[in-house]
Formats: structure tokens, sequence, C-alpha cells
């Protein structure tokens, strides 16, 4: 699976949107974007996945650029619960396989 | 429909103990996986199981082992337990085959473990 880049810290106001960027330069065609996040001390939530097209579901917005060598995902009206570990994993799909390589992933903290 | 569940939350064990953890999937799910999350390592990945058998290990050493069962609930042990061992253990399901979700896993809560 490709490696990916991220900021290790943002913070953001409460009811403005988060962007959170991601760099997966070395990614290659047939390898998906995905997004978790862990709240303190529980397990990792899934929030959103994508392979080229822009997605959108009711947690937040994945936009990858036409190059996919990057995305960012949108969480458009951050509150305080969206204070979290956000983490950005690019895997293949078909492997067989569900492994989830977890980098350091990027701490939002989100102020009132 | 429920989520992963794992028991126990929390064990507190001594050194050279042994300790089991058990993980019931979401309904449907025939694959878990197993992690092990330390502020040190992060989040690492220990082994996979479908229809029970292993199909992937990560880089641990033999004292870690799983097995799942029929109904696809899971469990894993850790023999001789090493101060090192203290984390918090994650299992997580994954749909069938198929489908725009077959390659998301669905984490459960947890179980932390204090080796003393």
């Amino acid at each position: 699976d490709a490696k990916t880049t991220q900021p290790p810290s943002m913070d953001c106001a409460e009811g403005r949107a988060a962007n959170l960027p991601c760099n997966h330069s070395t990614i290659s065609g047939n390898e998906y974007v995905y997004w978790y996040r862990q709240i303190h001390s529980q397990g990792p939530q899934y929030i959103i996945h994508g392979l080229k097209n822009n997605e959108t579901n009711e947690m937040a917005s994945l936009i990858i650029t036409e190059d996919r060598k990057s995305s960012t995902l949108i969480l458009p009206h951050a509150t305080l619960r969206d204070t979290a570990v956000y983490y950005c994993i690019v895997r293949s799909w078909g492997e067989g396989y569900s492994t989830l390589t977890f980098g350091k992933g990027t701490m939002l903290l989100v102020s009132p | 429909k429920a989520g992963v569940t794992q028991t126990p939350r929390y064990l507190i064990k001594t050194r050279g103990q042994q300790v089991t953890l058990s993980c019931s999937p979401i309904s449907g799910h025939r694959s878990v996986s197993w992690y092990q999350q330390t502020p040190g390592q992060g989040l690492q990945f220990l082994f996979e199981y479908f229809s029970e058998t292993q199909r992937n290990k990560g880089n641990f050493p033999g004292r870690f082992s799983g097995r799942q069962f029929s109904n696809s609930r899971s469990e894993m042990n850790v023999s001789t337990l090493e101060l090192g061992d203290s984390a918090l253990y994650l299992c997580a399901s994954r749909p069938p085959i198929g489908g725009r979700y077959q390659e998301t896993q669905y984490f459960g809560p947890g179980t932390r473990l204090l080796v003393l």
C-alpha cells in the first residue's frame, strides 16, 4: 500500500469547516483512499473512502485531486465531538487481505 | 445492527500470566482482524481470520495467537505476558466480499490490558 503524509496536528473553531489534507504521491491505480478517526481511547471509526471521484456522506466529504496524489477530508461544520486523530490510509482492493496500515494521523482539536 | 463487541473492556494481569480476549463481529461479517495500539508504536496489525482460518499475520512473536469459531466470533491469546504487552487491543470485522464496503473495517471499542 502507498504511504501517506499528514500534518501532525490542526486546530479548528467550532462551527467552521475542518479541512484535513493527506499526501499520497505514490498511490497506484487500484488503490483507494480511506479515512478513519479515533476519538480518545475508543476504536477507530470509518468515515469515508474513494477512488478518484469526490465522495460525500453524512459525516464528511472527500476531495481527491485529479492526479490522485493528494486528498482532503472536509468536516463541513466541526463540533467539539469531532476532536480526534484522523487517519488517511491508502490500500488496494481485492487483495484478499484486509490489513490496514495506520500512520500517525492528524490530531484535530476543535475549540469553542 | 449491533456493532463489534469486545470483552472484557479492561483487564489487569501480572507478568508471566496469559490472557484471552474475545471479539464478536457484526452480524454477517466473517472476517475478523486484531490490532494492538500502544503510545510508542501506534496501531499495529496482529492477524486476520476468515472462515476459521488465519489468513494474514503481522510481525508479532508466537506468544500472540488467535482463533475463530464457526459463528465468526474470535479470540486472541497472549501467553507469558510482558510489561510491553500493555496496550489497547482492537478487533475489527469486515463485510462479505462484493459491494462498496467490502474492504471497510469496523472496529470494536477495544480491550485495555495492563500488565503489572
